[in-house]
């Protein structure tokens, strides 16, 4: 089965606050990891990446946070707008694999005007 | 980032026949093409893995025999779904990646499969 996982489905924020998406994994060889959002009936779509090597990765309006200790990934989005209103899922790639994202069960963030 | 495509975005087929997904990279060599499968309100799950110029490798319960899987160019990976049953009616992605390890992987934008 898949080693990712979520520990909350749904998210529910006030547009203009910050967002925190969580997510754990249980294999500690992956080394890199990426979140993606997911619209309605289309594909993910790339957010940011981390590397295992890292612990802190910023982005546009992004920040990925990475405690391999913990094996705890998380995703804070900085002034959520109505357009970040998507399901969030972060991916791992597990290390000497080729570029296979294995997913998490997804987020659904949803912003409030 | 790269471009990846997939056709057709949206298909309806009736039970028993077979249905040919393409997955395009338009603007890189995609070494390796993925294929996951997405049911409502569910995660992607990954199908299989597709290297070009062999044969697939299959993740755990896909059968390979149902979902019969190309990748003949560095550019083209074809997933067929046979004698689809109205089970199989799911959100079907791929993505392709380069020669790089660790690197990102480039989604295509589905394809949403209905079998009546």
């Amino acid at each position: 089965g898949e080693s990712v996982g979520l520990h909350l489905p749904t998210l529910s924020v006030q547009e203009g606050d910050n967002s925190i998406i969580n997510c754990a994994y249980s294999n500690s060889a992956s080394d890199y990891f990426i979140w993606y959002k997911q619209e309605s009936g289309k594909g993910p779509q790339f957010i940011i990446d981390i590397r295992s090597n890292m612990d802190k990765r910023q982005g546009q309006r992004v920040t990925v946070l990475l405690n391999k200790t913990v094996k705890h990934l998380s995703l804070q989005i900085a002034a959520t707008q109505p357009g970040d209103s998507a399901v969030y899922f972060c991916a791992e790639n597990i290390r000497d694999n080729n570029n296979d994202m294995r997913f998490g069960a997804g987020t659904r963030l949803t912003v409030k005007p | 980032g790269a471009v990846v495509s997939q056709h057709p975005s949206w298909v309806i087929c009736k039970s028993g026949t077979s249905v040919k997904i393409e997955c395009r990279s338009l603007d890189f060599q995609a070494t390796t093409m993925f294929w996951y499968r997405q049911f409502p309100k569910q995660s992607l799950m990954l199908m299989a893995t597709s290297n070009e110029g062999s044969k697939a490798t299959y993740e755990q319960g896909v059968e390979k025999d149902k979902f019969l899987i190309n990748h003949a160019s560095l550019t083209l990976s074809t997933l067929t779904v046979t004698s689809a049953h109205p089970e199989d009616s799911s959100f079907y992605i791929c993505s392709a990646s380069g020669q790089v390890l660790n690197t990102e992987a480039f989604f295509g934008q589905g394809t949403r499969l209905t079998v009546v």
